[in-house]
């Protein structure tokens, strides 16, 4: 089955450690992107890669950091300098070169406290 | 940054109704895109729209892109429980000849009417 997969479901950190957010997918996909859904809110964009070694910023950058070492896997940072890291946080990717429709993971609920 | 603006922002369903939520911006968009999330799951693409007065059905739903490009409709026909949920629209811009990235809009809630 293609499809996009995060783990974990749910993660729990204190306050001022760095944490990491799994994102794969086998849909061959060249382009991986990060959201943040917070309550009551669109999906605000983080990251995003169109290929293999290659990432730009989002609408709110700031604190978080990723890598795009492989087209299947796209790993996110949540850093101690993110001044509000609880949300909700999801993973997606899509085929530039085709539609370009974007296809979500199952997200991962991250709780700082 | 750019937003859409989408309504309502909840509403009410009985079984066997129709609902109808839209999305508007100022900007043209190139695509339209309808997603539904369940709770604590991420969003499922439902229908994408991708001319300007293209009318698409998946099922009980259906969508219109907007003729100006700036706004969209869903349309759920004879609801169920399972339609329950929160609906995001979505427009992507497109800038010279490459893809701009997905705006979303805040979602519009549906429930069960109590």
């Amino acid at each position: 089955d293609g499809g996009i997969t995060q783990s974990p479901k749910y993660l729990f950190r204190k306050e001022g450690q760095n944490v990491t957010l799994s994102c794969e997918q086998n849909l061959n996909h060249d382009a991986m992107y990060w959201y943040r859904q917070d309550p009551g809110q669109g999906l605000r964009l983080i990251y995003y890669s169109q290929i293999v070694n290659d990432f730009q910023k989002g609408d709110i950058a700031e604190g978080y950091s990723v890598s795009r070492e492989k087209k299947e896997s796209f790993p996110l940072t949540v850093t101690s300098a993110q001044k509000n890291p609880t949300a909700f946080y999801l993973c997606a990717s899509s085929d530039p070169g085709l539609d370009n429709e974007q296809y979500f993971g199952p997200g991962t609920r991250l709780t700082v406290t | 940054g750019q937003q859409l603006n989408q309504s309502p922002q909840s509403m009410f369903i009985q079984e066997g109704e129709d609902v109808s939520m839209n999305c508007t911006s100022s900007s043209i968009f190139n695509t339209w895109l309808w997603y539904k999330q369940d709770p604590g799951e991420g969003p499922v693409l439902l229908i994408a729209l991708y001319k300007a007065g293209e009318l698409t059905s998946n099922g009980r739903l259906t969508a219109q892109f907007g003729i100006t490009r700036k706004d969209s409709f869903l349309n759920i026909s004879a609801s169920i429980p399972s339609d329950v949920g929160i609906y995001f629209c979505a427009g992507q811009l497109r800038y010279g000849g490459s893809q701009g990235n997905l705006i979303f809009g805040k979602g519009t809630k549906l429930s069960v009417k109590p």
